[in-house]
């Protein structure tokens, strides 16, 4: 099985600053990454696939990067809406499994 | 547009049964392969199971194999997931989901649902 390991595990950042966010696999996965907003009491939304596509309807403050086993999420100037758990999922080793980090949770400064 | 509705989660004994159900709405629901992901409290997420849109192709994680089935109704457009044996480490929030495929290769979660409680405690 592939492990995700995401860091740091909480992230404390100012409305208005950039927040990075890292995921490492243990082994290469080329750009089969995603990465997942999760806030509480509603549904995880796909934020990017294939490490760096934005979704439908994401915003551009919102950018990924990587390739092999970096990969890095970056929140350009974060706003009120953007705290929030972020997950990101390897699809390398479909069948069978695929496999999501531990999360990263990003809270208010 | 695209609804994950889950229901059937609750509380229930160890050892005991639970079926959570799926309905879902707003596409094309047998041309796709839908999972179940769960929480676990204070727990990132795990995959648990996904059906491919004709059942053909059925994966469960190994903490789960041999105690949840799988399943899915394509003329009532929802899927299930049968969960027999539960037990404590079983409590989690489950996510209904709708893969995202090409052909048979599938690779991360274009929808979710709300996600429905399972608690298994005595």
């Amino acid at each position: 099985e592939i492990v995700m390991t995401q860091s740091p595990a909480t992230l404390s950042v100012s409305p208005g600053e950039r927040a990075t966010l890292s995921c490492r696999a243990s082994q290469s996965i080329s750009s089969n990454l995603a990465w997942y907003q999760h806030k509480p009491g509603q549904a995880p939304r796909l934020l990017i696939y294939d490490v760096s596509t934005r979704a439908t309807g994401i915003s551009a403050r919102f950018s990924g990067s990587g390739s092999g086993t970096e990969f890095t999420l970056t929140i350009s100037s974060l706003q009120s809406e953007d705290f929030a758990v972020y997950y990101c999922q390897q699809y390398s080793n479909w069948p069978p499994g695929r496999t999501f980090g531990q999360g990263t949770k990003v809270e208010i400064k | 547009q695209v609804q994950l509705v889950e229901s059937g989660g609750g509380l229930v004994k160890p050892g005991g049964s639970l079926r959570l159900s799926c309905a879902a709405s707003g596409f094309t629901f047998s041309d796709y392969y839908m999972s179940w992901i769960r929480q676990a409290p204070g727990k990132g997420l795990e995959w648990v199971s996904y059906i491919s849109s004709s059942d053909t192709t059925i994966y469960y994680a190994d903490s789960v194999k041999g105690r949840f089935t799988i399943s899915r109704d394509n003329a009532k457009n929802s899927v299930y997931l049968q969960m027999n044996s539960l037990r404590a480490e079983d409590t989690a929030v489950y996510y209904c989901a709708r893969d995202y495929c090409s052909g048979d290769r599938c690779y991360y979660i274009g929808y979710w649902g709300q996600g429905t409680l399972v608690t298994v405690s005595s």
